[in-house]
């Protein structure tokens, strides 16, 4: 059994430059969440899916940012025109009634963007 | 609105003391989840409790015990005789109507040997 997966871990870019991240859920979990977390600070919220539909987004999802689920599997993330302000941990977890919505989380991918 | 706070942003104890994590939470929805994380150095949050409003029966698991009381909105962490291994950010968290987590600043433990 396997955890909550995301590649890559680590990503340094240069501002300006499109990023992707993936993010691949516990099997058989058919919500899945991105979280942000900054320095210093808890993880904020920033879009949940269950299953291929993307039900809530944040307002701190701007336009640069896009997420998908397109099989209801693994999702993406991307950030189109990086800025130096989108460099933060990027968490992604999921959950199922099989364990009451209690998310689990993955290692997150850490973006620095220069 | 939905918000958590963690006072305490640093602590420091000595192996073997016993230390308590606050934790207060601010909803207007009746049916809420309390919860606690812990981010070790390596960065994954690790999944430790969650409650729910209409359970304040304190928990314990081990040398971690709970505290919720919903007259002070507070949701209570104490480790029982730490170790140089519970060093780590705790995160209290939230989940109202919403499907979201709402976190807490986090309070960074170190437990020193």
């Amino acid at each position: 059994d396997t955890g909550v997966s995301q590649d890559p871990r680590h990503k340094i870019t240069k501002r300006g430059q499109n990023v992707t991240f993936r993010c691949d859920p516990i099997s058989e979990h058919n919500r899945l969440y991105w979280y942000r977390q900054t320095l210093g600070q808890g993880p904020e919220f920033l879009t949940y899916f269950q299953n291929e539909a993307q039900l809530e987004k944040s307002r701190l999802l701007s336009d640069r940012f896009s997420a998908e689920r397109p099989k209801g599997s693994f999702s993406t993330l991307e950030i189109q025109r990086t800025e130096q302000g989108d460099s933060a941990m990027y968490l992604c977890a999921s959950s199922s009634a099989l364990v009451s919505y209690e998310q689990y989380f993955g290692p997150g991918t850490r973006l620095t963007v220069t | 609105a939905q918000k958590v706070t963690q006072a305490q942003t640093e602590i420091s104890v000595v192996e073997k003391e016993d230390v308590t994590l606050d934790c207060v939470y601010e909803t207007r929805d009746t049916t809420y989840y309390l919860f606690w994380y812990k981010q070790p150095p390596s960065g994954e949050l690790v999944f430790l409790i969650r409650r729910n409003s209409f359970d304040e029966q304190n928990e314990i698991s081990g040398r971690y015990s709970w505290n919720f009381q919903k007259s002070t909105s507070s949701f209570n962490f104490t480790i029982t005789a730490s170790q140089v291994v519970d060093s780590a950010v705790y995160f209290c968290a939230l989940e109202g109507g919403s499907e979201k987590l709402v976190f807490g600043k986090g309070t960074k433990l170190t437990v020193n040997p």
